[in-house]
């Protein structure tokens, strides 16, 4: 079983507001990943990580902002939150063994909400 | 254009049949191929998975077949029970350091 948590589970706010979505793991995983996904579509990945003070930007462009500062924790934030931003937000971890990324563990997923 | 493709947004069996779920695939590089599932407000949970140098692997009621040649992959659930209605991912990974690329996803549904 993959221990790996996201918080807040449902959020709803307002446009124009700043918000950071949680995300841990006590896997001990190298690289960890922020996918996007909307009701019958593909998940697409939106940011990730190889490793602390590591982040590049995935296939899917996002005004999101991701850090990683220590090995266990990956939040993502939106600095001015938009209706567009609407969606579910998924994180996920894998092993980054010799350079090959291994199966990917996804936490329950953030289910933002703009108004 | 996409790379990865499940034609079937929707698949209905009654309990106790076989669930068959397709993917197909573009990218002759695709190396590494998994299943997923996934509950609505749930995180995708990992299924099963297949490396380009096999054809099939099973693991209990999941069986999962790969057809190089033809670029395809299957899923296999027998059989079916309840439990087993959600939401399928396919994903294929495009070299040992690449990034999963995932279709968009099969919806299943068992019958009691």
């Amino acid at each position: 079983e993959a221990d790996i948590y996201q918080t807040p589970r449902y959020l709803v706010i307002g446009t124009g507001k700043k918000i950071t979505l949680e995300c841990s793991q006590t896997m001990g995983h190298d690289k960890m990943y922020w996918y996007q996904q909307d009701p019958g579509m593909e998940l697409h990945l939106i940011h990730y990580s190889y490793g602390v003070n590591s982040t590049e930007k995935g296939d899917l462009s996002s005004e999101s902002t991701v850090s990683r500062i220590r090995t266990e924790h990956f939040p993502l934030t939106l600095e001015s939150a938009r209706p567009s931003h609407t969606s579910q937000y998924l994180c996920a971890s894998s092993e980054w063994t010799s350079g090959r990324t291994d199966t990917q563990y996804f936490g329950p997923g953030t289910r933002l909400t703009v108004l | 254009d996409q790379q990865v493709k499940q034609n079937s947004p929707s698949l209905s069996v009654q309990e106790g049949r076989i669930s068959i779920l397709n993917c197909d695939y573009t990218n002759s590089m695709f190396d590494y191929f998994l299943w997923y599932k996934k509950y609505p407000a749930e995180g995708p949970t990992f299924l099963i998975s297949i490396s380009s140098i096999k054809d099939k692997n099973e693991d209990g009621r999941f069986t999962v077949f790969l057809n190089k040649s033809a670029k395809h992959l299957s899923l296999h659930i027998v059989p079916s029970q309840p439990g087993d209605s959600a939401v399928y991912f396919c994903a294929a990974r495009p070299g040992s350091q690449g990034n999963l690329i995932f279709g968009k996803g099969t919806k299943l549904s068992v019958k009691p």
